[in-house]
């Protein structure tokens, strides 16, 4: 298995543009998660689906980031518009759903907001 | 989920077994001990769980104190690839949520 794959792997884009990144969790696996890496805050979470219903979005800092989850395959997290304290890296991960499941996270976006 | 507590950072030589040791005074009975771990640059790797017995996989063990208020990840034969931060998480039993504290920054020297 390829693993989680998240697209772009790096974004460079200036304050007031739409931002979409990408993520396509693991084959079966039924729960995705989107988080956010910073010096300041560390590892966060953003949100979280179950079998493509958004779950917890308790962790989405404000109305400008949204994130869907269309089908098992694919999510996007899209940040409009854009500024420049969203820039971290932004990790999406994936697990089978079931009781203490693993999470396996993806290589990461590294999205720098000018 | 109970809040844990690790040195922000630890040294270890290569080939001798790195001890890093966790915190978690207020864990609930429900609640299981996570260890991830995250090298430069690369998304966190889970790395072993528990509840209150030992647990041993390929990568590390996990000695849990009997009154689970405390842990130890093993690494028994540390590498320069084992050089990561590592993650120890509690987390409820049932629940999805991963919290991530700052961790361990653990550095295999040569």
């Amino acid at each position: 298995d390829a693993g989680v794959i998240q697209s772009p792997r790096h974004e460079v884009t200036e304050m007031g543009q739409e931002v979409t990144l990408r993520c396509k969790p693991i084959s079966g696996h039924n729960s995705l998660f989107w988080y956010r890496q910073t010096m300041m805050r560390g590892l966060e979470l953003l949100i979280y689906f179950n079998n493509n219903v958004p779950i917890d979005d308790s962790g989405m800092p404000e109305d400008r980031f949204s994130a869907k989850m269309p089908n098992a395959s694919f999510s996007t997290l899209k940040i409009q518009p854009s500024e420049p304290r969203d820039s971290a890296v932004y990790f999406c991960a994936s697990s089978r759903g079931t009781i203490q499941e693993t999470q396996y996270f993806g290589p990461g976006t590294r999205l720098l907001v000018l | 989920d109970a809040k844990t507590t690790q040195p922000p950072s630890m040294d270890c030589a290569e080939g001798r077994a790195a001890n890093l040791p966790c915190n978690h005074s207020t864990i609930s009975g429900n609640e299981y001990v996570y260890w991830y771990r995250q090298i430069h640059s690369q998304g966190p790797q889970y790395i072993i769980h528990g509840l209150k017995n030992n647990e041993t996989n390929e990568m590390a063990s996990l000695i849990i104190t009997e009154d689970r208020k405390s842990s130890t990840l093993i690494l028994p034969h540390a590498t320069l690839r084992d050089t990561a931060v590592y993650y120890c998480i509690v987390r409820v039993g049932g629940a999805q949520k991963l919290v991530f504290g700052q961790g361990t920054r653990l550095t295999i020297n040569p």
